[in-house]
């Protein structure tokens, strides 16, 4: 089944403590990008990647990092957390950069920072 | 600067109504247009787009959007709600910038069907 797959789905920290969300698609896609969903504010783009070679920063970077050492992989690193880094967050993929074609939506990961 | 605004941030409709989501977005160039539902503890899900072509755009589960460029919206409507439809719906705007296949989303409207 073609998906894009999120891990953890859930996840309560504490200020200061490294952690990584993994996200991973068997589609091929060359692009994929992540999300954090706050209520009243929609989807803000954290980081994104047109490919292995080129990763770049969104709306939102600051405080996270992001790897693309291989094509079907792309984890959020959030190196020390915060309080507002409490949010819903969503990795997504598409064939290619091009900006008619759809993303493709992993589950989501709760994460909430104490 | 590309941005998209949905008016109501909850609509209420009852089951066999009509279902109509507002969108409108502001953007210099011709833009590209989705519409993503979002069910209760998942992800999004694609249920329409424009990119060029027809301006009525037909999508899943019997809804459909139509462009208009004269009004810049890109308003979602449903001829009859189901109960299954309860969903928070997003409509988003992609447009060619220097970031890729960036899409840049409204705030989201939750549609509640009653019976």
């Amino acid at each position: 089944e073609a998906q894009v797959t999120q891990n953890p789905r859930y996840l309560i920290t504490v200020t200061g403590k490294k952690l990584t969300v993994t996200c991973s698609q068997n589609m091929n896609h060359e692009y994929m990008s992540w999300y954090r969903q706050d209520p009243g504010l929609g989807l803000r783009q954290i980081y994104y990647s047109m490919n292995v070679e080129v990763t770049d920063k969104g709306d939102v970077p600051e405080g996270y990092k992001v790897s693309r050492k291989e094509k079907r992989n792309f984890p959020l690193i959030l190196e020390s957390p915060s309080p507002n880094q409490t949010s819903l967050y969503f990795c997504a993929s598409s064939t290619t950069g091009g900006f008619s074609h759809e993303q493709y939506f992993g589950p989501g990961t709760r994460l909430t920072v104490t | 600067a590309q941005s998209v605004t949905q008016l109501g941030s909850h609509v209420s409709v009852s089951e066999g109504a009509l279902v109509l989501l507002r969108c409108n977005y502001s953007s210099s160039v011709p833009p590209y247009l989705f519409w993503y539902v979002q069910y209760p503890n998942q992800g999004l899900q694609l249920l329409l787009k424009y990119t060029t072509g027809a301006t009525l755009v037909k999508g899943i589960n019997g809804f459909e959007a139509e462009f208009k460029k004269s009004e810049t919206s890109f308003h979602l409507t449903k001829p009859s709600a189901h109960m299954s439809d309860a969903a928070e719906y997003f409509c988003a705007v992609s447009l060619i910038t220097g970031g890729g296949n960036k899409l840049t989303f409204g705030t989201g409207t939750q549609l509640k069907v009653e019976l």
